[in-house]
């Protein structure tokens, strides 16, 4: 089941922040994080785990509601280099297949 | 810092000719995936490989489709009989554990024309 994600796109002005939502019709085991610039691979960004672990770069943060199956995650202080495509990607079981969502486009201006 | 690297970078193959797809996974790692992603839209799951064997596919990855570890480097992608809809960009990806962080590989444009 694909996870759904909100929005398709945003807008941002350097400096803005921006909140990037994941959710999931099943219980999840974990959600994962990519971004993908135009013409590149995917490129990863966190995982977060039930029962709260996680693991990712510094400087992005997110957050996984387990009673709602339900990931988001928060662009603070945006820069230019944040542009690109975000995809959630959910495992229902620990050695499940990541499955991504459609992705939500962010577009930053200088 | 180590990556995963893919060749060729484009292919252009005629419908119904056979395509080998080759990916060199992180050294260390034992876990690879292969995805496609058609231009504009998600990045889909194919397959996952570990220990030698498929560990899962999805309803994409058919019987025209084989993946081949010939050796300690190498993890391929075979598509028998190509199809236009199998005009795509394809990516590997490798881990250290089954569900941790992929790493992906700057991916294949295949177009079947």
């Amino acid at each position: 089941q694909q996870p759904v994600q909100s929005p398709q796109a945003v807008i941002l002005r350097e400096g803005e922040d921006a909140v990037i939502n994941c959710s999931s019709s099943k219980a999840l085991y974990s959600v994962h994080w990519y971004r993908q610039k135009h013409g590149e691979a995917p490129v990863f960004l966190m995982i977060l785990l039930k029962g709260g672990e996680q693991k990712g770069h510094d400087k992005i943060s997110a957050s996984f509601n387990e009673k709602k199956q339900q990931s988001s995650l928060y662009l603070t202080a945006s820069q230019l280099s944040y542009s690109g495509t975000y995809f959630c990607g959910t495992e229902i079981g620990r050695d499940d297949k990541i499955i991504f969502g459609k992705g939500t486009r962010l577009h930053i201006l200088p | 810092e180590p990556e995963v690297t893919q060749t060729p970078s484009h292919q252009v193959t005629q419908m119904g000719q056979e395509v080998i797809l080759r990916c060199v996974p992180i050294s260390n790692h034992l876990y690879f995936y292969w995805y496609r992603q058609i231009l504009g839209q998600k990045v889909e799951f194919l397959v996952s490989f570990y220990n030698n064997e498929i560990s899962e596919k999805s309803e994409i990855f058919d019987d025209q489709f084989s993946v081949e570890r010939p050796d300690g480097s190498n993890f391929t992608l075979k598509i028998r009989s190509t199809k236009l809809e199998d005009s795509a960009m394809y990516f590997c990806a490798s881990s250290g554990e089954f569900g941790s962080e992929q790493y992906f590989g700057p991916g294949t444009r295949l177009t079947v024309t």
